[in-house]
């Protein structure tokens, strides 16, 4: 398994460009995540899904769409950049268990990717 | 929303002294989750607490889930020059279709060999 891959590794954009983030999971996670992690500011949710068709703003959705056409895929877009979207990106994954423990939710991360926007 | 104080921001130790590093909130949580991310990579899974006194191991690694689920703490005994790394506490609350999964700020680690 390949575990959580996210492309592109680093990006510069202009102000108002578009772009989209890519992740794919193999590990046939229902669960899904974006963060953006800021110096010394740990992780922020951006976005999650719990399957596909399903998505839910997190913590600073605003300036970001996600869309979660298949269970391995969650792709997510900056319609038009902006400085204050210049940060690192991580994409993450996780199974829901259904029964016995309340949820483990174990998140396995992406390697991130590092966005700056100029 | 929930925010959770991380504590210290940063540590300079020697090999082999024993680290603890905790975690607070105003919010209780069902869950509370330790990372360790390194330089360039994402945040690894060290330890998992399900229930309220819940004490954990792992290996070097021990981490206690609070009485209050308000706060936990994370204790690395007999430090090595590869436990270097940022660590994270992260609450999480759960239940039916909801998620949310809060991190602190972090705690940077470094070990003088």
């Amino acid at each position: 398994n390949a575990g959580v891959t996210q492309t592109p590794k680093f990006r510069i954009l202009k102000i108002g460009q578009s772009m989209t983030l890519q992740c794919a999971q193999d590990m046939n996670h229902n669960y899904m995540y974006w963060y953006r992690q800021d110096p010394g500011m740990g992780l922020k949710l951006i976005y999650y899904s719990v399957g596909a068709g399903i998505t839910d703003k997190g913590e600073v959705p605003n300036g970001y769409n996600v869309s979660r056409s298949t269970t391995e895929d969650f792709p997510l877009r900056l319609e038009l950049a902006a400085p204050s979207q210049t940060s690192v990106y991580f994409c993450a994954s996780s199974s829901r268990r259904a029964s016995g423990r309340q949820s483990t939710d174990t998140q396995y991360f992406g390697p991130g990717t590092r966005l700056t926007v100029l | 929303g929930q925010q959770l104080n991380q504590s210290p921001q940063s540590m300079f130790i020697q090999e082999g002294e024993d680290v603890s590093m905790n975690c607070t909130s105003s919010s209780i949580f069902n869950t509370w989750l330790w990372y360790k991310q390194e330089p360039g990579e994402g945040p690894v899974l060290l330890i998992a607490l399900y229930k309220a006194g819940e004490l954990t191991s792992n290996g070097r690694l021990t981490a206690q889930f609070g009485i209050t689920r308000k706060d936990s703490f994370l204790n690395i005994s007999a430090s090595i020059p590869s436990d270097v790394g940022i660590y994270f506490c992260a609450g999480l609350i759960s239940g039916g279709s909801n998620y949310k999964l809060t991190f602190g700020k972090g705690t940077l680690l470094t070990v003088n060999p």
